[in-house]
């Protein structure tokens, strides 16, 4: 079946670090993946979308600066977290849509925890 | 904001028994889905039914849809430890690609 590789699965830093998380399809093509942030014991809440070659649409209050995202090839979005802060310390997925099969469903990665300390 | 809302929050249950989920959602929709989420890991798809659709099975699963009430139920019959998990709705948003997720069902099967 699809899969969805999240890489790091772990990642601790120092406050005011940069922090790139890749999210890739291994054996379909993905014109557009999802970025989640999830709380503890929370549902997945939206961050924004990642469109293969263009801009990424972001849901309400996301900040665009904060958390760049960046969708170069059919296979690849990442996502980086700029100047993080201990606040930005959650679980983060990603989770892509087979254009070949259609929107539905979307397969997910394993996440990222990332912790700042 | 989410769209889902799910309940109950929390559920223990015997291995054995049946544990039942209801989820409420607030727009139309295509199709409704149901994902699986062990502690800590991604989720994993379990069941997708469309809006024209009543009632799905697929093994031990059961989901029903009313759209006249935007509501779901997910049932696994026979539970076992290892179903434990938090268990989630997925809506696409109105027609969108974008999947709004309900506030889960943390299920806890005791052996």
């Amino acid at each position: 079946g699809a899969v969805v590789s999240q890489h790091p699965s772990w990642v601790i830093c120092k406050s005011g670090t940069s922090v790139k998380i890749e999210c890739r399809s291994l054996d379909f093509q993905a014109t557009t993946m999802f970025w989640y942030r999830q709380f503890p014991k929370q549902s997945l809440m939206l961050m924004a979308t990642s469109n293969e070659g263009s801009k990424a649409t972001y849901e309400q209050g996301v900040e665009k600066d904060k958390f760049l995202i960046n969708h170069a090839s059919l296979t690849l979005s990442t996502l980086t977290v700029t100047s993080a802060h201990p606040e930005d310390s959650s679980f983060y997925i990603c989770s892509a849509r087979d254009q070949g099969t259609g929107p539905w469903p979307q397969h997910f990665g394993d996440g990222t925890r990332l912790s700042i300390l | 904001s989410q769209q889902g809302e799910e309940d109950p929050q929390a559920l223990s249950i015997q291995e054995g028994e049946n544990a039942t989920m209801n989820c409420s959602y607030k727009t139309s929709i295509n199709n409704l889905q149901w994902y699986r989420q062990n502690s800590g890991r991604g989720l994993v798809h379990l069941i997708l039914i469309r809006s024209n659709e009543r009632e799905k099975h697929s093994g031990r699963l059961r989901v029903t849809l009313d759209t006249s009430k935007k509501s779901s139920s997910l049932l696994i019959t026979a539970s076992r430890a290892a179903d434990t998990a938090s268990y989630f709705c997925a809506t696409d948003a109105g027609g969108t690609y974008k999947y709004i997720f309900g506030t889960g069902t943390r299920l806890k099967v005791l052996a």
